[in-house]
Formats: structure tokens, sequence, C-alpha cells
């Protein structure tokens, strides 16, 4: 089992609507929990950690479940240049000292 | 600004070929990462370094070596290049500490023949 999984997607939305992407971790243990972002072509950026009790930026929304090792992401009012690939990351090895990539979910925002 | 940067953006070598990929950063960051990144598999650790002369295997190290001889930067070497070598390398650094924010170079795609 990988340990951090994610639906590749793509999920095709319309401009304007809510879409929300899981990520599951295998690591019980696991303490910090990132979202990236990349674009097609790019390099991956930092989009917002994950707290334990959720947080917010802006659109953007993210919630850890720690009883279902999973994360979210929710992304309300959608916009085209939303359009990326969004890495789920979680320090899945306390006795290492580097994070753990998912292999992303890729969003395509529609006119 | 930040800035990562990687000494090639596409590179072409053949079979058996030593290769060489270099990054800097001029962050003065203590952590530094070499990835590679394939359709379906995302980003794969190969190796990072805490430290200058300090380093430690990643998932997939098989293949592959590095150096770090000074802080800002860390080199990946492909010691006898092979064709499932082809791939995007990636390289971020980030400061010490696993939490901390990488980032990341803008990538060399390798293609090995």
């Amino acid at each position: 089992r990988k340990e951090v999984e994610q639906d590749p997607g793509p999920f095709n939305v319309p401009e304007g609507a809510t879409v929300a992407f899981n990520c599951t971790y295998s690591n019980s243990a696991s303490q910090s929990f990132f979202w990236y972002r990349q674009d097609c072509r790019k390099e991956p950026k930092l989009l917002m950690s994950v707290y334990s009790s959720g947080n917010e930026d802006g659109r953007f929304t993210a919630q850890l479940n720690r009883a279902s090792q999973y994360i979210s992401l929710l992304i309300r009012d959608s916009k085209l240049s939303d359009s990326a690939t969004y890495l789920c990351v979680v320090n899945g090895d306390t006795g290492r000292r580097a994070l753990t990539f998912g292999s992303g979910t890729r969003l395509q925002v529609q006119p | 600004d930040v800035k990562v940067t990687q000494s090639s953006r596409y590179l072409v070598k053949r079979t058996g070929e030593k290769v060489f990929l270099e990054c800097v950063q001029d962050m003065d960051h203590e952590n530094m990462f070499w990835y590679r990144q394939d359709p379906g598999l995302g980003l794969r650790l190969i190796y990072f370094s805490y430290d200058v002369k300090m380093k430690e295997k990643g998932d997939i190290p098989e293949g592959y070596s590095v150096s770090r001889e000074k802080k800002e930067r860390f080199s990946l070497i492909l010691e006898s290049a092979s064709t499932n070598q082809t791939s995007m390398y990636l390289c971020a650094s980030s400061l010490s500490g696993v939490d901390n924010e990488q980032f990341f170079g803008p990538g060399t795609r390798l293609t090995v023949l």
C-alpha cells in the first residue's frame, strides 16, 4: 500500500463550482500535512499546511481526519486559474527528515 | 525572491554515460532534496541532505549518488545512465527540520537513449 494515496482525476468542473479532493495516508503516526500545487510543466509550490482543527485560506479549506487517516482540500468558487495538479504531502515517517508526496489529483476548471 | 536553479532544463544522454545534475539554492537552506517525477508515480525521493557532506537515502537511491560539498549546491550523479532513468528530476531546498516549505527548482527533463 502506498504511503499517500490520491485519486488521480481528472476532476472536470465548471467555473464557480465547489470541488473537494481527499487523500489517505497509511502511517497513523504522521504529524505534518500539506497541500502543494503543481501547474502543468512547472514545479510544485506550497499551497497550504493542514492543521488538526482545519484551516482556511480564502477559497481554500483544508481538513484533517486523524481517525480515518485522510486529509481533504475544498475549493469554493473555482476559477480557471485553479486548474492544476494538487499534491497531498505527509510526513509519513517520524524517523525520517523528509516528506512523502502523493501522486496528485488533476483539476481542470472549464469556462 | 527565493531561488532554486538547476543546471539544465533538458538533457539527452546515452546508456552507460555518467550524468551530473546540479542544483543551487540562494536561500541559505540547510536541507536539499532530489526527486524524480514520473506519470502516475508522483514525486519519489532519491536522496536528501540536511547539512554539508551529509546525505540520506530516500525511497529510490539505487543507481544514483549525491554530493554536497557546499551548502548551496547539491549534485545528483547517475554513475551509469540507463533508459529507466529517463525522467523529470526536481531539486528542492528547505530550512532545517522536516516541516518547512520546500522550494523547488524548475526541473531537468533527462532522456537516456
